[in-house]
């Protein structure tokens, strides 16, 4: 239950492609999801993050969709670059503000 | 603003011996968390600190430790070192719980055992 799932684990697409990164949680008392951003040899850095009572929020070229009753969200990057190539992470947390983080995806975006 | 630095970087050790890592959270802030992070079993949560507090343990045995001093500076401790343990272990730090809810990360530190 304190799982969050997140598919896929790699995901490869052209410049300018919209890669969908989807996760999946059981614990209806999460109240937070973030999603994060890491780079190799970097800690994660917060990309964008939503709460449960919206469905949609956008920053910049990011965009969550949030979908409380099938208990899913998921990551859209418009217009992805070859500098969007990272490792995802969605993550999230629970009433004692305690972050349970998914499995990660590792995008690559090709010129 | 400084970020969050995590010293040492970089750590080899044996297996049996013990290690201790620290984290100097954002100035001003008061929680800090511990992750450890494997490609297998992605990002783990490990413990929180707030007010010189463990406020949050995640599941890992008791050879995992940690504590945070009065300026909010935080230390984890791993003793009698398994091969397993080989990970980068990361630090966040956020103003206090539940008080803005982003966590920042740390760079992390690499441990290796041998």
């Amino acid at each position: 239950q304190q799982q969050v799932k997140q598919s896929p684990q790699s995901l490869i697409v052209q410049k300018g492609g919209i890669p969908i990164i989807n996760c999946a949680y059981e614990n209806t008392a999460f109240d937070y999801f973030p999603w994060y951003q890491q780079f190799p040899g970097k800690g994660p850095a917060l990309l964008i993050a939503i709460r449960p009572d919206v469905s949609e929020k956008k920053e910049g070229r990011f965009t969550i969709s949030f979908n409380k009753s099938a208990k899913q969200f998921s990551l859209h990057i418009m217009d992805s670059q070859p500098g969007d190539s990272a490792t995802y992470f969605c993550a999230a947390r629970g009433g004692t503000y305690k972050y349970i983080f998914g499995t990660g995806t590792r995008l690559k975006v090709l010129a | 603003k400084a970020g969050v630095t995590q010293t040492p970087r970089y750590l080899i050790k044996t297996r049996g011996q013990q290690v201790t890592l620290s984290c100097s959270p954002i100035s001003g802030h008061r929680s800090v968390s511990w992750y450890q992070q494997t490609p297998g079993q992605g990002l783990q949560f490990l413990f929180e600190y707030f007010s010189e507090t463990q406020r949050n343990k995640g599941n890992f045995p008791g050879r995992f430790s940690g504590r945070q001093f009065s300026n909010s500076r935080s230390e984890m401790n791993v003793s009698t070192l398994e091969l397993g343990d080989s990970a980068l272990y990361l630090c966040a730090s956020s103003p206090r719980p539940g008080q803005g809810d982003e966590q920042f990360f740390g760079p992390g530190t690499r441990l290796t055992v041998l």
